[in-house]
């Protein structure tokens, strides 16, 4: 099976740097995908890392360390419009065939 | 079409009473997923299409869940005699082939509520 653990809450201040934290446990890893979702609304894609190291996307990354079993996404120059849930998911080897999501983070950003 | 697509968008129906809930996916993709999302919770996972078949029905909380897609295309999502514990948003989710690096594409789900 796998366990997937992501702070419940955080808050930010608008224009600063924000990092949330993953960590899983898989029997077999298989990728691991960072999903935004702001309330009432369908999770959307932000980001996917197979293999270890950073991936930059504009004011999002994301870094893996498959060894460490650990994930963060990183959003700089916060807007009020980050305010919303972050989803941790993770493809693991034995069920390749579905996501298992944590339970996601919610980012409040304040003036 | 161009995105996922489910319906209705919100349900409210009374206890032991059945509900479907329907899911049409981007046009195209073979792989099709339903999740569920308790108030204030992470995505669970119920069930996975490739084509009509389900190879991992793993999720389905139990006989009361049952779902089924045709034409490669749309699927329903069947709860019979709700419960008030079954009140929570049914998300559906499709991607191209459903290999192992693709995304998931999204609809906006379903709020059901059972009163």
């Amino acid at each position: 099976g796998q366990n997937i653990d992501q702070p419940t809450e955080m808050t930010a201040t608008e224009g600063a740097i924000v990092q949330i934290n993953c960590t899983y446990q898989t029997s077999g890893f298989n990728g691991l995908f960072w999903y935004q979702q702001h309330a009432g609304e369908a999770p959307t894609f932000l980001s996917y890392n197979v293999l270890d190291g950073l991936e930059e996307k504009g004011r999002f990354s994301s870094f893996l360390s498959r060894s460490k079993g650990y994930s963060y996404l990183l959003l700089k120059e916060l807007q009020m419009k980050d305010s919303a849930s972050y989803l941790c998911a993770v493809r693991d080897t034995g069920t390749a065939s579905k996501l298992t999501f944590g339970t996601g983070t919610r980012l409040q950003v304040t003036l | 079409g161009a995105g996922v697509s489910q319906s209705p968008s919100n349900k409210v129906t009374e206890k032991g009473k059945d509900v479907e809930l329907r899911c049409d996916p981007i046009s195209g993709h073979t792989a099709l997923y339903w999740y569920r999302q308790r108030l204030g919770q992470g995505l669970e996972f119920l069930i996975y299409f490739q084509g009509n078949s389900a190879p991992d029905k793993s999720g389905l909380p139990s006989d009361r869940f049952s779902a089924e897609r045709t034409g490669e295309s749309v699927s329903t999502l069947t709860i019979q005699r709700t419960q008030q514990e079954d009140s929570a948003v049914y998300l559906c989710a499709s991607s191209l082939t459903g290999g192992v690096h693709e995304k998931l594409f999204f609809g906006s789900g379903t709020q059901l509520s059972v009163l």
